[in-house]
């Protein structure tokens, strides 16, 4: 079975200072991996998503993801965190035998502090 | 539209109370998918829908839950003899089909609050 686990329920990080947001996963076969975020509120916004090719992804708001197949990883990475960042993250992966399901971690609360 | 819409935003209902909630995908999308939000947690999925069917119901938590999906577009999911477990956040996303079809959007949900 397709699963996400996000180790971490919270992450604290001063303004300026890198950051990361932990993502292992566990499918069958080649894994459809993403991350969204969540402001206060709202609905999830799509950030980054990794299918094939380089294993270091770019997406909106300077964030990077790296995948790693021998880790099965996928965490969520910044250089320098913005108080702006602080949301709720979610990890997910897209179950390739059964294209409808995206199987979404627990998320991971991100406080950035000035 | 330009994105998924959802509606209303907001809802108070009184336990017992039937409720509809409406979701329209983004223009041209042929997936929609129901989930379940619940005050700070994670997502529950609901339903998906290809089209105007529903190969996976897998995620209704009770036969009180139940959505159609008409002209392969607008959703609404139903919520019969509401409980206060219900209360939570409904989300709709959507998605194209094919090779491009592989990242869901997101609408900003519908809250509600049953008393």
């Amino acid at each position: 079975a397709q699963s996400v686990a996000q180790p971490e329920d919270q992450v604290n990080v001063a303004e300026g200072n890198p950051l990361t947001v932990k993502c292992t996963y566990s499918v069958s076969g080649n894994p459809y991996l993403f991350w969204y975020v969540q402001y206060p509120n709202r609905g999830l916004q799509f950030l980054l998503k990794y299918i094939t090719g380089d294993n270091l992804v770019k997406g909106s708001y300077g964030f990077e993801a790296e995948f790693n197949k021998s880790q099965t990883s996928f965490h969520l990475k910044k250089p320098s965190a913005l108080v702006s960042d602080s949301a709720l993250y979610f990890c997910a992966v897209r179950d390739m035998a059964n294209f409808n399901k995206f199987y979404f971690g627990s998320g991971t609360k991100l406080n950035v502090k000035p | 539209g330009a994105g998924v819409s959802q509606s209303p935003s907001n809802k108070v209902t009184e336990k017992g109370k039937d409720v509809e909630l409406r979701c329209d995908p983004i223009s041209g999308h042929t997936a929609l998918y129901w989930y379940r939000q619940s005050l700070g947690q994670g997502l529950e999925f609901l339903i998906y829908f290809q089209g105007n069917s529903a190969p996976d119901k897998s995620g209704l938590p009770s036969d009180r839950f139940s959505a159609e999906r008409t002209g392969g577009s607008v959703s609404t999911l139903t919520i019969q003899r509401t409980q206060q477990e219900d209360s939570a956040v409904y989300l709709c996303a959507s998605s194209p089909t094919g090779s491009s079809g592989n990242t869901i959007y997101f609408g900003e949900g519908s809250w509600l609050t049953v008393v």
